[in-house]
């Protein structure tokens, strides 16, 4: 079974529109975090956002926030007022157990999102 | 702060061909990874260091890929003999340490066997 779902492969959303990227996870460890990252088409992954699976409030970094839902496994990433420079592809990751920060991610297979003006 | 360094950007060999990728982390980083992302796909974890010792590389074919981190510093990746389905990007990134959630990519070695 695959442990990260990214259902959409590619979104064109308009600029300064908030656009929100669907990630669902699978695991039965109750120690988990979950991650977002930007690929720009020049190669390198960037970390956005982080959520560790115990934490209570959800995870807001600038414009991107994450979407919590524990109960339905989904971690969504928000971006409000999306701008030109936002378009890559978009990872969802999640490692599981008590390990380190960013041990043994698994990473879905992305969504690229276009930002149009 | 100087970034991940990758080299070389790209490469084409022969299937069959030995190829090597080298890795300089963020000066400092204790943490050092190697991914493998074949296209259209996201990266898979082929292995991890810390410092100069293998922490997970469990996913790694090691009848044909080795990796080493001798002084805890830079990084080589190598694959001997290539085959066809090893054409992706492999992106090395560093941590600052193990606890830390943050890691650094760099910007990928492409890698076509033909």
């Amino acid at each position: 079974a695959q442990k990260i779902t990214q259902t959409q492969p590619g979104m064109f959303v308009q600029e300064k529109e908030a656009v929100t990227l669907d990630c669902t996870y699978d695991t039965s460890d109750p120690s988990y975090g979950l991650f977002w990252y930007k690929q720009p088409s020049s190669g390198e992954m960037i970390f956005l956002i982080y959520q560790g699976s115990y934490d209570q409030q959800n995870a807001t970094e600038g414009r991107y926030s994450l979407n919590f839902q524990k109960a339905r496994k989904s971690a969504n990433l928000v971006i409000s007022a999306s701008q030109l420079g936002d378009s890559a592809m978009y990872f969802c990751a999640m490692r599981e157990g008590q390990r380190g920060g960013a041990d043994g991610l698994t990473f879905g297979k992305g969504t690229h999102l276009i930002i149009q003006p | 702060e100087a970034g991940v360094a990758q080299s070389p950007r790209y490469k084409i060999i022969e299937k069959r061909q030995s190829v090597a990728f080298w890795c300089n982390p963020i000066s400092g980083h204790a943490t050092l990874y190697w991914y493998q992302q074949i296209l259209g796909q996201g990266p898979k974890l082929l292995i991890q260091f810390q410092n100069n010792g293998v922490v997970d590389d469990s996913q790694l074919p090691k009848d044909r890929f080795s990796a080493e981190r001798l002084k805890g510093v830079d990084s080589t990746l190598k694959i001997q003999p290539a085959k066809l389905e090893d054409s992706a990007v492999y992106l090395c990134a560093s941590s600052r340490d193990r606890e830390y959630t943050e890691a650094f990519f760099g910007q990928g070695t492409r890698l076509t066997v033909v």
